[in-house]
């Protein structure tokens, strides 16, 4: 079965900095991989999804991820975080053989200080 | 506008009352999918569809009913044998062939009166 943890449930960093949030998955193959954002009290909003190629994937509002299969992660960075940034993110696999339910970790708080 | 709607965006239930959740998308999907979210809990599912007329439970189906009429409705039930609804509600669609890409709803907060 797949699986996603994100070991870090609370982050705080300062504006300007940079960020990394972890992701690893438990898949048979390789799966296709997502990062989704909420701000409080709304939906989530996709930033960024791998399926295969280059391991580097450009997402919307300057955030990148990296899959390592080695590793089995699909970590999400940015370079320089601003106070907006602020918000939850969760990281997802999806299946292989279709429309099949994504599975998310239980996500991880990003808090921005100043 | 395209999209997903929600509502309400606030809910509230009293004791041993069934409530329904809308979820419309005018996206022309062919999945939909019902998740609940507690804090430090994640997403969890509670039902899918991937075509009209049928539906599959997910992890947390007890207390909950859906149909699939419409391709555009999924509406999901929270029935009074749901004995802790208290939650945020998130609605999600996906085109077929879209590789697993959700896109959600804004959500409805159902609380207990």
């Amino acid at each position: 079965a797949q699986s996603v943890t994100q070991p870090d449930i609370h982050i705080t960093v300062s504006e300007g900095a940079s960020l990394e949030l972890r992701c690893n998955y438990s898949y048979g193959a390789t799966p296709y991989l997502f990062w989704y954002v909420q701000s409080p009290g709304q939906g989530l909003q996709l930033l960024l999804k791998y399926f295969s190629g280059d391991t580097l994937v450009q997402g919307i509002k300057g955030f990148e991820a990296e899959f390592k299969r080695s590793q089995s992660s699909f970590n999400l960075r940015k370079p320089s975080v601003h106070w907006s940034d602020a918000a939850e993110y969760f990281c997802a696999v999806g299946s292989l053989s279709g429309n099949t339910p994504l599975v998310f970790g239980k996500g991880t708080r990003l808090s921005v200080i100043a | 506008d395209g999209g997903i709607t929600q509502s309400p965006k606030y809910l509230f239930r009293k004791e041993g009352q069934n409530v329904t959740l809308s979820c419309e998308q005018n996206l022309n999907h062919d999945a939909m999918y019902w998740y609940r979210q507690d804090p430090g809990q994640g997403l969890r599912l509670i039902y899918y569809s991937q075509i009209v007329n049928d539906f599959q439970k997910g992890d947390i189906a007890e207390g909950y009913s859906v149909s699939r009429e419409k391709k555009e409705s999924f509406p999901l039930t929270v029935t009074s044998a749901q004995k802790n609804p208290t939650a945020f509600y998130l609605c999600a669609s996906s085109p077929d062939g879209a590789k697993n890409i959700q896109y959600f709803g804004a959500g409805t907060r159902l609380s207990v009166l």
